[in-house]
């Protein structure tokens, strides 16, 4: 079967950088995003990477290993509004979207 | 307004009801979705639809019934459900269905409590 696996939760402190892993087992890979969804609020875009390699935008980066089925979100200077649940996904040879069940991430001052 | 709208943002209905939640976009695009989000789960894709034609349903029961009349609207109409139903749907839209670098764009979804 097809499977992506995240830790359920993180805490992190104000200011820090914390990685959030994401590792998957997919029928195919047409590339795997990274999306932020606040409480109560609409999934939104981060990242997405279909090549080996690291991907930086501004505080947050993204990293693939194909080979290895791994991928991290990594977030620098952490601020309070960085606490939201990050929903990791990958699109299978069926253009098929596969979500892991999120991390929610605690950010503490 | 921009962007992928949901109505209502709340919904409590028994379990003999009919209701239907509505979805709008704004972008143009050709791909809408509806997604089940229950808590600390997956999202679950419940139906696609690409160029106003459905193209996927994830053995759904018949209880959710999807509906879209154009390519800016997507409604799921509801009836009968059970209380394990409850949940955040969400909807979401994308410019193509049939592609890799597929990025959604979600709706704040709607908040179902089924009694």
């Amino acid at each position: 079967g097809q499977n992506i696996d995240q830790p359920t939760e993180m805490t992190a402190t104000e200011g820090a950088i914390v990685q959030i892993n994401c590792t998957y087992q997919t029928s195919g890979f047409n590339g795997l995003f990274w999306y932020q969804q606040h409480a109560g609020e609409a999934p939104t875009f981060l990242s997405y990477n279909v090549l080996d390699g690291l991907e930086e935008k501004g505080r947050f980066s993204s990293f693939l290993s194909r080979s290895k089925g791994y991928s991290y979100l990594l977030l620098k200077e952490l601020q309070m509004k960085d606490s939201a649940s990050y929903l990791c996904a990958v699109t299978d040879s069926n253009y098929q979207l596969i979500w892991g069940a999120g991390t929610k991430l605690i950010i503490k001052p | 307004e921009t962007g992928v709208t949901q109505t209502p943002r709340h919904l409590v209905m028994g379990m003999t009801n009919k209701k239907s939640l509505k979805c709008e976009q704004h972008l143009g695009h050709n791909a809408m979705y509806w997604y089940k989000q229950s808590a600390k789960k997956p999202l679950e894709l419940m139906f696609v639809y690409s160029l106003e034609e459905r193209v996927e349903n994830n053995s759904v029961p018949s209880r959710f019934s999807p509906e879209c009349p154009n390519s800016s609207h997507l409604f799921l109409h509801l009836h009968t459900l059970q209380p394990e139903d409850s949940a955040l749907y969400l909807c979401a839209s994308s410019q193509d269905h049939y592609s890799g670098a597929n990025v959604l764009t979600f709706g704040a979804g709607s908040r179902l409590t089924v009694l």
